[in-house]
C-alpha cells in the first residue's frame, strides 16, 4: 500500500537558519503530494502541493519539488522565523483521492 | 477560514461509555472526513462521507461509526469508548474527492478526547 515517511523531530533551529524536512513516499501510480502545517492548538492547513513530477510547490517562503526518480518531496525554507514553529506533515493522495499522511515533524525555532 | 466547527473541543470520559463528536460545516462541501491524530502516526482516516447518508470506512474504522443526515453535519460515535481511542480527532471537508488536488481538504480545530 501507499506510505509516507518523513524525518523524525523535533528539529530545533535558530531564527534565520535554513530548514529542510525530508519526505519520501511509496505509491502506485502518480500521486499528488502535499505539505500541511499544524500550528499549536490548531487544525491542519495546506502549505503547498505538487501534482506531477518536477512540479515545485511554494508558499510563504517554503518550497518542495516532486522528485519521481527519488520518490521524494523534501520541504525547504531559506530563513525560518519563530512563527514557523509548528508540526509539518507530508501527505499524498491515493487513487481515490484520500489523503495518506506521514507521522509529522515538529519544528522549533528559537530567537 | 473555512467554516468548520467541532464540538466538544475537549472531553474526558470513562471506558465503556458512548461518545459522540460533532462536525459542523457552513461551506456546503460534499465530502467530510474524520481523522484521528496520534504521536508517531500522523493523521489516520477513520470514516468519510461523500454525501448525505453516504459513508465509507477509512484505515482505522473499528470501534467507530458515523452518520450524516444533513450536508452540514457529520457525527462520529464511539459506541463503547476504550482507552486506545484516547486521541485528538479532526474533521475535514472538501468540495471534491477525485479532484482533491484542486480542492484541498480544510480541517476543523480538533477535539481532544481522553478515555479513562
Amino acid at each position: 500500500g501507499n506510505s509516507v515517511t518523513q524525518m523524525e523531530g523535533p528539529v530545533t533551529l535558530s531564527e534565520e537558519a535554513f530548514l529542510t524536512i525530508n519526505c519520501t513516499y511509496t505509491a502506485t501510480g502518480y500521486p499528488s503530494l502535499f505539505w500541511y502545517v499544524q500550528y499549536p492548538g490548531e487544525g491542519l492547513q495546506l502549505l503547498l502541493k505538487a501534482t506531477k513530477a518536477d512540479d515545485k510547490g511554494s508558499n510563504k517562503g517554503f518550497e518542495a519539488t516532486y522528485r519521481k526518480e527519488t520518490t521524494s518531496f523534501h520541504l525547504e525554507k531559506g530563513s525560518v522565523q519563530v512563527s514557523d514553529s509548528a508540526v509539518y506533515f507530508c501527505a499524498l493522495t491515493d487513487s481515490w483521492g484520500k489523503l495518506q499522511f506521514g507521522a509529522g515533524t515538529q519544528v522549533v525555532v528559537t530567537p | 477560514d473555512a467554516g468548520i466547527t467541532q464540538s466538544p473541543r475537549h472531553k474526558v470520559t470513562e471506558t465503556g461509555t458512548p461518545v459522540t463528536l460533532r462536525c459542523h460545516q457552513t461551506e456546503n462541501h460534499r465530502y467530510m472526513y474524520w481523522y484521528r491524530q496520534d504521536p508517531g502516526h500522523g493523521l489516520r482516516l477513520i470514516h468519510y462521507s461523500y454525501g448525505v447518508k453516504d459513508t465509507d470506512k477509512g484505515e482505522v474504522s473499528d470501534g467507530y461509526s458515523v452518520s450524516r443526515s444533513k450536508t452540514e453535519d457529520f457525527l462520529l460515535t464511539l459506541e463503547s469508548a476504550t482507552s486506545s481511542q484516547t486521541s485528538v480527532y479532526f474533521c475535514a471537508i472538501s468540495e471534491s474527492q477525485r479532484q482533491i488536488v484542486y480542492n484541498e481538504q480544510f480541517f476543523g480545530p480538533g477535539t481532544r478526547l481522553t478515555v479513562l
